[in-house]
């Protein structure tokens, strides 16, 4: 069981909006950082969104994160159907060590 | 542009040792501010961090793992390496390497090899 918990899917139409919530404590999400991560089929993870909502170079605007408390949303507008794929937030625990939530897999309908 | 690659044997004997080595090109190992991480993904299952050493030295674990883990780093190869002992076949995952910062945010990834722990 992971320490961040996600929803194991969600899906929507093409052009539409998804969100994709990661629910943790004060120990994890309260006090760090949160990053997101996009893992297409067969693929290594890769890394959409850093430090809340901020997005490294070549990420679509498409893509954007929040947080909140003890919770973080990860958006994305404008779906398209290279889009499906798995979605991991992860951060640092109070105890240094990193925990990642179970994934969520998107399915663009 | 920096890149990583795993390496080491894909399969390991159960209550073995579990060696795998990454190799960080176009770039220094020693660069200030990075971590160098480990993390696994069992088949089907999401992703597990396993460990990171800063480019100090300093090491931190999974404390599910701690026991069994040990990070290590080698300059003078640019290279830092994983082991974990007593593998079983829960063991059994893909393993990546992977750059961080101290938000834990994963920059630079390897593709990953996949281990797997049968007699």
């Amino acid at each position: 069981q992971s320490v961040l918990t996600q929803p194991p899917s969600v899906s929507a139409a093409p052009g539409q909006k998804v969100t994709i919530s990661c629910s943790g404590s004060s120990s994890n999400i309260g006090n760090n950082y949160v990053s997101w991560y996009q893992q297409l089929p067969g693929t290594a993870p890769k890394l959409l969104i850093y430090e809340n909502n901020k997005r490294p170079s070549g990420i679509p605007d498409r893509f954007s994160g929040s947080k909140s408390g003890t919770s973080a949303t990860l958006g994305i507008t404008g779906l398209q159907t290279g889009d499906e794929a798995d979605y991991y937030c992860g951060t640092w625990d109070s105890s240094l060590s990193g925990v990642f939530g179970g994934g969520t897999k998107l399915t663009v309908l | 542009q920096l890149q990583l690659q795993e390496s080491g044997p894909g399969l390991v004997k159960p209550s073995e040792t579990l060696s795998l080595t990454c190799t960080v090109s176009g770039g220094s190992i020693s660069s200030s501010s990075y971590y160098w991480g480990w993390i696994r993904q069992p088949p089907g299952k999401g992703l597990e961090w396993i460990g990171s050493i800063y480019y100090s030295g300093s090491t931190y674990y999974n404390p599910s793992l701690k026991s069994r883990v040990t990070i290590s780093v080698d300059t003078s190869k640019n290279q830092f390496s994983l082991k974990l002992s007593s593998v079983t076949a829960a063991d059994t995952a893909v393993y990546y390497c992977a750059r961080h910062e101290a938000g834990m945010e994963m920059d630079v990834w390897g593709k990953g090899t996949t281990v797997t722990v049968s007699s």
